[in-house]
């Protein structure tokens, strides 16, 4: 158990449809990190917040968006679904400073969308 | 041409033996360089990371960085079943304050009793 949690494990939606997948970090740790998973494109990072701040985005696309709350969880939010979006979702987190590198991953949201 | 390419298998060997696995990349910014292990349906657990060039042992693992050739490899000795799952290399730039991982795109071993 890395100490990441993650809600829902499952999620099955509907093309067009607004899903928000849910985040809480390991106890300490500052940064959570966002990535997708599919099988052609295998884990992509998506976009990296630090103690509510956004930091850096990848390959999101503008359809999703996230947050950091003050208690540190996260918040990945998927708008206008498309059969595409279907995929693991992962949020990662790690500490501030040395050892920053070092991510820990929670247990994935699975999306489908049908 | 990917940053990070790695062989995706699949790998079957027999328990016991000693498992080879790599990936090359070629961002010379890459600075940390990590595997991972994913069990089906999982999240990613870390198993082991190194710093810029040379060789980290962690038990039966055994991780190894060329920089000059923009090569990783990771070892398992003695391998068990309980190693079968998919191992993703993944690397991270130094300094700043973002560290996104770019990952392989997984080799899945299989080791059979």
């Amino acid at each position: 158990d890395s100490g990441v949690t993650q809600t829902p494990k499952h999620l099955i939606t509907a093309t067009g449809q607004r899903v928000t997948l849910r985040c809480s970090p390991r106890s300490g740790d500052l940064s959570v990190y966002w990535y997708q998973q599919s099988l052609d494109q295998g884990l992509q990072f998506l976009i990296h917040y630090y103690n509510g701040e956004e930091r850096a985005k990848g390959n999101i696309l503008e359809r999703f968006s996230a947050q950091q709350f003050p208690d540190l969880h996260s918040e990945l939010n998927l708008s206008s679904l498309e059969l595409g979006d279907s995929a693991l979702y992962f949020c990662a987190s790690s500490v501030k400073g040395q050892g920053a590198y070092e991510q820990y991953f929670g247990p994935g949201t699975r999306l489908t969308v049908t | 041409q990917k940053e990070v390419e790695q062989d995706p298998g699949p790998l079957s060997v027999p328990e016991g033996a000693i498992v080879s696995l790599n990936c090359t990349y070629s961002n010379s910014a890459f600075q940390y360089f990590m595997w991972y292990r994913q069990y089906s349906r999982k999240g990613p657990e870390l198993l082991m990371y190194t710093y810029s060039s040379g060789n980290k042992e962690d038990g039966r693992f055994t991780a190894q960085v060329d920089k000059s050739s923009k090569y990783i490899s990771l070892f398992i000795r003695d391998s068990q079943p309980s190693d079968s799952a998919t191992y993703l290399c993944a690397m991270t730039k130094s300094g700043g304050s973002n560290y996104k991982l770019t990952f392989g795109k997984g080799t899945l071993l299989t080791v059979n009793p």
